[in-house]
C-alpha cells in the first residue's frame, strides 16, 4: 500500500561526505514531502516541493522533483553525525477507488552517518 | 514537538482490554491523523478528522475507532486490544490545510501481551 519507495534503504557515510536519497512513486501527485526521524521519536517535516517545482533548497538540503520519471532526491550536503536519522518521502493518494487523498509514507530510508 | 501532546507515552495491555489513547494539540488546527509504525511497513493511516465529531477510516481502520468531541483533543480506541496491535502510535496535525506538511507528536508506544 505504500506509495513512495526510497532507495536505498540503508545508507552509510562519514560525516562532511554528502548523502543522498531517491524517492520514487506511482501516480501523480501534488506535492512530495520529505520526512525525517530520529530514534524513538515523531516525525519532522523538512521539506515540501510541489508537482510545478523542480528543485528546492532548505539549509544543507536540497530537492530534486521529476515528475516525468515520477521521482525525487533529497541531498544532504555537509552531513553530520546530526543526520543519523530515517528519512521517509510521502505523497497524497486516494485510499480508496474515488476517495480523498491522505498523506501516505514510504518504508524510510535508514542514514547513518559516522564521526 | 511543538503544539502538539500524545499520551501515554508508552503503555502494555493485556489481550482483550479496552485501550484509549490521547491526542492533544494547543493550535486549534482542523486537520489531524493517527498514524501506526511497524517495521516492515513503515506508516500507515488509522483513522482522520476534519474537525469536531468529522471522522472516517484510513487504510488500517479494523479494530480502531476515534471521536473528536472537541478541536484539542483526538482520541484513538482500541476496543479490545490484540497482539496485533502492538506498534508505535504517532498522531499528526495538519499546519497549512489539508495538502500541507504534518506535524507529528512524540508516539505512544503500546504492546499488548
Amino acid at each position: 500500500s505504500q506509495q513512495g519507495e526510497e532507495d536505498p534503504q540503508a545508507l552509510s557515510i562519514q560525516e562532511g561526505e554528502n548523502a543522498t536519497m531517491n524517492c520514487s512513486y506511482k501516480t501523480s501527485i501534488n506535492n512530495l514531502q520529505w520526512y525525517r526521524q530520529n530514534s524513538g521519536r515523531g516525525l519532522v517535516h523538512l521539506i515540501l516541493i510541489r508537482s510545478n517545482e523542480r528543485e528546492k533548497h532548505s539549509g544543507r538540503l536540497r530537492v530534486t522533483l521529476d515528475t516525468s520519471k515520477k521521482s525525487s532526491s533529497l541531498l544532504i550536503t555537509a552531513s553530520r553525525a546530526a543526520d543519523t536519522a530515517s528519512y521517509f518521502c510521502a505523497q497524497f493518494r486516494a485510499l480508496t477507488q474515488g476517495g480523498s487523498e491522505k498523506l501516505v509514507f514510504g518504508k524510510g530510508m535508514k542514514l547513518t552517518v559516522n564521526p | 514537538d511543538a503544539g502538539i501532546t500524545q499520551s501515554p507515552r508508552h503503555k502494555v495491555t493485556e489481550t482483550g482490554t479496552p485501550v484509549t489513547l490521547r491526542c492533544h494539540q494547543t493550535e486549534n488546527h482542523r486537520y489531524m491523523y493517527w498514524y501506526r509504525q511497524d517495521p516492515g511497513h513503515g506508516l500507515r493511516l488509522i483513522h482522520y478528522s476534519y474537525g469536531v465529531k468529522d471522522t472516517d477510516k484510513g487504510e488500517v481502520s479494523d479494530g480502531y475507532s476515534v471521536s473528536r468531541s472537541k478541536t484539542e483533543d483526538f482520541l484513538l480506541t482500541l476496543e479490545s486490544a490484540t497482539s496485533s496491535q502492538t506498534s508505535v502510535y504517532f498522531c499528526a496535525i495538519s499546519l497549512q490545510g489539508e495538502r500541507g506538511g504534518y506535524t507529528f507528536g512524540s508516539g505512544t508506544r503500546l504492546t499488548v501481551v
